[in-house]
């Protein structure tokens, strides 16, 4: 059965950095994408990217390139989110998701998420 | 980036009833089109990819139909545990982009 289990919430002053984690379980970690989704509170979802966790190789929003880094540990099957230089409008709910087997396929189990708290 | 509007962005309606939401994408996409509802506090879980295709385990009372720009979802007889939100999410180009959402409430 496919778990995706995310670290805690987090709390981060303007300008910090965060890291969210996502352990999965119940498949080969290797064979499927990795998506990044957020949501502000109230809001819709959106998309930040994807890693491929075999390879490493990562596909941004150009709205996150430069202060979003994904990247991977395929020894332990988890997926990781790291954004910089954080404002208070990134206040946001952090999913991470499983995509398919290719770039363009749909998501098909999510974290339950991660709040991340931007404030002074 | 492909914009993709869905509509309506709320509605109101009774168990029973049969609901259809749209979602228009502002290019072609093919049918690389898939569609999820969220309940308040949780994770969004999909209903339907490439366009019509119902995932395993999703009731049949859920339909969805379209190609290219036009696309639709259908609850044919609202249950109590269909009132959420649902989102359109395109796959077909990056940035992959959700539609706004559709907030089905009870009557």
């Amino acid at each position: 059965q496919v778990h995706l289990v995310q670290s805690g919430a987090e709390m981060k002053k303007p300008g910090a950095s965060v890291r969210v984690s996502c352990k999965a379980s119940g498949y080969t970690f290797t064979d499927f994408y990795f998506h990044w989704v957020r949501q502000a509170p109230g809001q819709g979802l959106e998309w930040m990217g994807w890693i491929n966790p075999k390879s490493g190789v990562t596909n941004y929003a150009q709205k996150f390139q430069g202060w979003v880094n994904m990247t991977r540990d395929t020894s332990i099957s988890t997926a990781y989110l790291e954004l910089r230089r954080l404002r208070s409008d990134d206040t946001a709910v952090y999913f991470c998701a499983r995509g398919g087997t290719t770039s363009w396929s749909h998501v098909d189990y999510w974290g339950q998420g991660t709040l991340v708290t931007v404030s002074s | 980036d492909i914009q993709m509007t869905q509509s309506p962005s709320s509605l109101s309606a009774s168990v029973g009833d049969r609901v259809t939401i749209t979602c228009r994408a502002s290019q072609t996409i093919g049918t690389y089109l898939h569609w999820y509802q969220q309940k308040p506090g949780k994770a969004p879980k999909v209903l339907v990819y490439t366009a019509s295709s119902l995932q395993s385990g999703v009731p049949s009372r859920f339909s969805a139909s379209g190609s290219g720009t036009d696309f639709t979802l259908t609850i044919t007889t609202l249950q109590p545990e269909d009132f959420a939100t649902y989102f359109c999410q395109q796959t077909y180009s990056t940035p992959l982009t959700f539609g706004g959402g559709t907030k089905v409430e009870i009557k």
